[in-house]
């Protein structure tokens, strides 16, 4: 069976600093995808950014970046310049033919 | 990317009674999906429905409690039956859409917020 850890159950950042969220994750697949999704307090889910797990390089979307390790089954989420819109939680998921979620960091960017 | 839409956004209901939650996408999809996230929890799934067969439960969820309709490839409901103040939570409906040239996102509804009281 597929998990997803999220270690960081709260974190807090200053405004236009950096922040890594981390996620592990345990499988016995070898293709499968990783995504973190954002939820904001005002509930809806949005995709921030994924990876296929096929591909060595870390996927980047303007501040948001993985560092995917796929031999440690590591997969963080680092938030540059940091805004408070950013302020949500954050959910680490792994997707193959059905998809797990982690617990959630509940990221608050400070002012 | 798939437009969902859930009614209602949140209700308050009486212990013992019963609420539909409505799904509606703006697209044709195969599965949908119906999570439970209780305050401060993370998602869990409570069954997989396809258009034209009864949906599949997850362990712990059964379908006398959480009946699920499917009737077409663009809506779906979730029935939470005789509530408890433990079935307080917010019910996400999403759907499992080709995104690239080998995935599958998943996008999520607004969510309904339930609490019972």
């Amino acid at each position: 069976a597929q998990t997803v850890t999220q270690s960081q159950p709260e974190m807090s950042v200053q405004e236009a600093e950096t922040v890594t969220l981390s996620c592990t994750y345990d499988t016995s697949e070898n293709n499968y995808y990783l995504f973190w999704y954002k939820q904001p307090p005002s509930r809806q889910m949005i995709l921030v950014i994924r990876q296929e797990a096929y591909k060595q390089q870390n996927a980047t979307e303007n501040r948001f970046s993985v560092n995917f390790q796929k031999a440690a089954k590591s997969f963080s989420l680092k938030i540059s310049d940091s805004q408070l819109g950013d302020t949500a939680m954050y959910f680490c998921a792994f997707g193959s033919n059905q998809f797990y979620f982690g617990t959630g960091t509940s990221l608050t960017v400070i002012p | 990317s798939a437009v969902i839409s859930q009614k209602p956004s949140r209700d308050i209901c009486q212990r013992g009674t019963s609420l539909t939650i409505q799904c509606q996408v703006d697209s044709q999809v195969t599965m949908m999906f119906w999570y439970r996230q209780q305050p401060g929890q993370s998602l869990t799934l409570i069954a997989t429905a396809n258009q034209g067969s009864e949906a599949t439960y997850e362990s712990g969820f059964v379908i006398d409690k959480f009946p699920i309709s499917r009737p077409n490839l663009t809506f779906s409901t979730l029935t939470v039956s005789n509530m408890s103040p433990e079935d307080s939570s917010i019910y996400l409906c999403s759907v499992d859409q080709l995104a690239g040239d080998h995935y599958n996102e998943q996008f999520f509804g607004p969510g309904t917020r339930l609490t019972v009281l």
